[in-house]
């Protein structure tokens, strides 16, 4: 089972920053929190992963609370492009990858 | 560099029939997962192989099978097929860290 909980589904303006919250408060210490995204009917992609510090890339930021017992992913200026189902993951090295119901992302015009 | 390359793009057996996908990784990747993605659902784990053996299995029947060249590519084998087994089947592959996945076989069961 999914070790994550997210909401069913969010909408965000364009241009907007979107900011998908995920609840992981059984995380054990060398698990790592991943976020990848699906758009439809295509293989998911990675988008970002962190283990404790906050971290950023050309996608996305992710801001990992401080007892790591939640996250936010943060896509800072929201396109139609990336309307899609976002995917976050707890996973220790050697384990594989458990996804869960995701967050569907509407992004509007 | 390549991606993770699936195929067949789509294929269409009939009940009771075998399908074989294939999957080649990125080049390195010593790791291949296999996942299911039926209509609308969420994406179940199916098979983990890396170094050639299989590491971890999901929660599917025997007639779920694969395994991994040396080369590192991958033959995921489905018989005896049923109209439920009607999905997109995802491969990954991985250095250890994050997946990356290919764009999936579209098995349809008539």
């Amino acid at each position: 089972d999914a070790k994550t909980t997210q909401p069913t589904s969010m909408d965000c303006a364009e241009g907007r920053a979107a900011n998908l919250p995920c609840n992981h408060s059984t995380i054990s210490g060398n698990e790592y929190v991943y976020w990848y995204r699906q758009i439809h009917s295509q293989g998911p992609q990675y988008i970002i992963h962190g283990l404790k510090n906050n971290e950023t890339n050309e996608m996305a930021s992710l801001i990992i609370t401080e007892d790591r017992k939640s996250s936010t992913l943060i896509l800072p200026h929201a396109t139609l492009r990336d309307t899609a189902v976002y995917y976050c993951i707890v996973r220790a090295l050697g384990q594989n990858f458990v996804f869960g119901p995701g967050t569907r992302l509407s992004v509007l015009p | 560099e390549a991606g993770v390359t699936q195929s067949p793009t789509h294929l269409i057996k009939t009940r009771g029939q075998q399908a074989t996908l294939r999957c080649s990784p990125i080049s390195g990747h010593t790791s291949v997962y296999w996942y299911q993605q039926a209509l609308g659902l969420g994406l179940q784990f199916l098979l983990w192989y890396d170094e050639g053996e299989e590491r971890n299995r999901g929660n599917f029947p025997p007639r779920f099978s694969g395994r991994q060249f040396p080369n590192y590519s991958s033959e995921l084998n489905v018989n005896a097929l049923e109209l439920e087994d009607s999905a997109l089947y995802l491969c990954a592959s991985s250095l250890g860290r994050g997946y990356t996945f290919g764009s999936g076989t579209r098995l349809t069961v008539v």
